[in-house]
């Protein structure tokens, strides 16, 4: 079974300054690997996924990802924040359930960006 | 393109009522799904459907909950009587539902309170 672990469930840091979110996870098959984000009230909204290939992963907002397959971990960073990204960050590693696609989503971490 | 839509997006009942919630996928998406997003939480699966077909219902609690997607293109979440504990934003997501689509797609989600 997949598993994902966000390994902070809050990370402040100050305006242009960089951060990395961080995200492990566990599958005995291959996996696809996402980033999503969810602003206040809202759904949620695809940053960047891995799918094959390269394994740096560029997603939109400035933000990127590595997937690191010995380490099992695809951290999320950006190197300078604005206060616009304050939002619920959330991993989530693929599935499979009766034979269609799912997705098993972490915990969630909580940016706070601060002036 | 118009998004995943749900309705409504707030709902405020007491325990032992019932509600319901409604979603209207991407057109043409074949995967419907229905999380249960707890405050703190990442998103949970309750019920995943195939066109008008259930594939996952595993973690739906089914003495109170039920789902249908009668067409296979809108669908209906009832809660009947609800908890305390079910009080959490329900979130409606779709995707294409090919084997290579892992990609979902979320409405707003509707934010349940009960009392």
């Amino acid at each position: 079974a997949q598993s994902v672990t966000q390994l902070d469930s809050q990370v402040p840091v100050f305006e242009e300054a960089p951060v990395e979110l961080r995200c492990n996870y566990s599958s005995s098959v291959s996996v696809y690997l996402f980033w999503y984000v969810q602003y206040p009230n809202q759904g949620l909204q695809l940053l960047l996924k891995y799918l094959s290939g390269s394994t740096l992963v560029k997603g939109i907002n400035g933000f990127e990802a590595e997937f690191n397959k010995s380490q099992t971990s695809f951290h999320l960073r950006k190197p300078s924040v604005h206060i616009s990204d304050t939002a619920e960050y959330f991993c989530a590693v693929s599935g499979r359930s009766g034979g269609y696609n799912k997705l098993i989503f972490g915990a969630g971490t909580r940016l706070a960006v601060h002036p | 393109e118009a998004g995943v839509a749900q309705s409504p997006r707030y709902k405020i009942i007491e325990k032992r009522q019932s509600v319901a919630f409604w979603c209207n996928p991407i057109s043409g998406h074949a995967t419907l799904y229905w999380y249960q997003q707890i405050l703190g939480q990442g998103p949970k699966l309750l019920i995943q459907f195939q066109n008008n077909g259930v594939v996952d219902d595993s973690q739906l609690p089914k003495d109170r909950f039920s789902a249908e997607r009668l067409k296979g293109v809108d669908s209906t979440l009832k809660i009947q009587p609800a908890k305390l504990e079910d009080s959490a934003v329900y979130l409606c997501a779709s995707s294409p539902g090919t084997a290579s689509s892992y990609e979902q797609y979320f409405g707003p989600g509707t934010r349940l309170t009960v009392t």
